[in-house]
């Protein structure tokens, strides 16, 4: 069974600077995906990023990026220029790419909290 | 606008007592997920619908059931709610299945088992 690992329960961060989310995951499966899931306080969780497993590039998305490390099975997301409404939880999650699994497999978040 | 609507959003239910969680969506995406999320850890899917079809997942308590009456409306229903099923409860959606498809979470119900 897939299983993700978020290290860091808590993280901070000055406005304006960068922050990197730690995330690890264990498969033996080649094909699958990988997201980044924001989740504000009493708000719905929302899709940050996605990543491919058979594509080498970091997805990108203005200012949020991974860094994906297939071997090592790792999966950061680094935010950069954090803004105060970043604050929020974040979860890694994981998901076959096989056939007939709609299971999304998610870490158990960081919470990151952005100070002005 | 909200496109995935959880009803309510705080529930507070006795031991033993049935309650059921509403979620409605206008997206008329295909696919609709539950969620539980204890707390202090990761959500855990508990079943989805692909359109009228049913799919649990095989550690999904019997005392967790699922309607889907339509595209728009799908209800959690918990027959005999114990202290241990206190935890959030989410309901998402995806146009199709597939790794391909984002899912759509709706706010959340909050269910509190005294």
């Amino acid at each position: 069974a897939q299983t993700v690992t978020q290290s860091q329960p808590e993280m901070s961060v000055q406005e304006a600077e960068t922050v990197t989310l730690s995330c690890t995951y264990d498969t033996s499966e080649s094909d699958y995906y990988l997201f980044w899931y924001k989740q504000p306080p009493s708000r719905q969780m929302i899709l940050v990023i996605r990543q491919e497993a058979y594509k080498q590039q970091n997805a990108t998305e203005n200012r949020f990026s991974v860094n994906f490390q297939k071997a090592a099975k790792s999966f950061s997301l680094k935010i950069s220029d954090s803004q105060l409404g970043d604050a929020a939880m974040y979860f890694c999650a994981y998901r076959s790419g096989a056939g007939g699994s709609e299971k999304l497999v998610f870490g158990k978040g960081t919470k990151l909290t952005v100070n002005p | 606008d909200a496109m995935v609507i959880q009803n309510p959003r705080y529930q507070v239910t006795q031991f033993g007592k049935p309650v059921t969680l509403s979620c409605s969506q206008t997206l008329n995406h295909n696919v609709m997920y539950w969620y539980q999320q204890k707390s202090s850890q990761a959500p855990k899917l508990l079943f989805h619908y692909y359109d009228k079809d049913f799919n649990n997942e095989a550690d999904t308590p019997d005392n967790f059931q699922s309607r889907r009456p339509n595209t728009s409306f799908c209800f959690l229903d918990i027959r005999s709610p114990g202290l241990g099923d206190t935890a959030m409860y989410l309901c998402a959606t995806s146009r199709d299945p597939g790794p391909n498809q984002p899912q759509h979470f709706g706010d959340g119900t909050r269910l509190s088992i005294l």
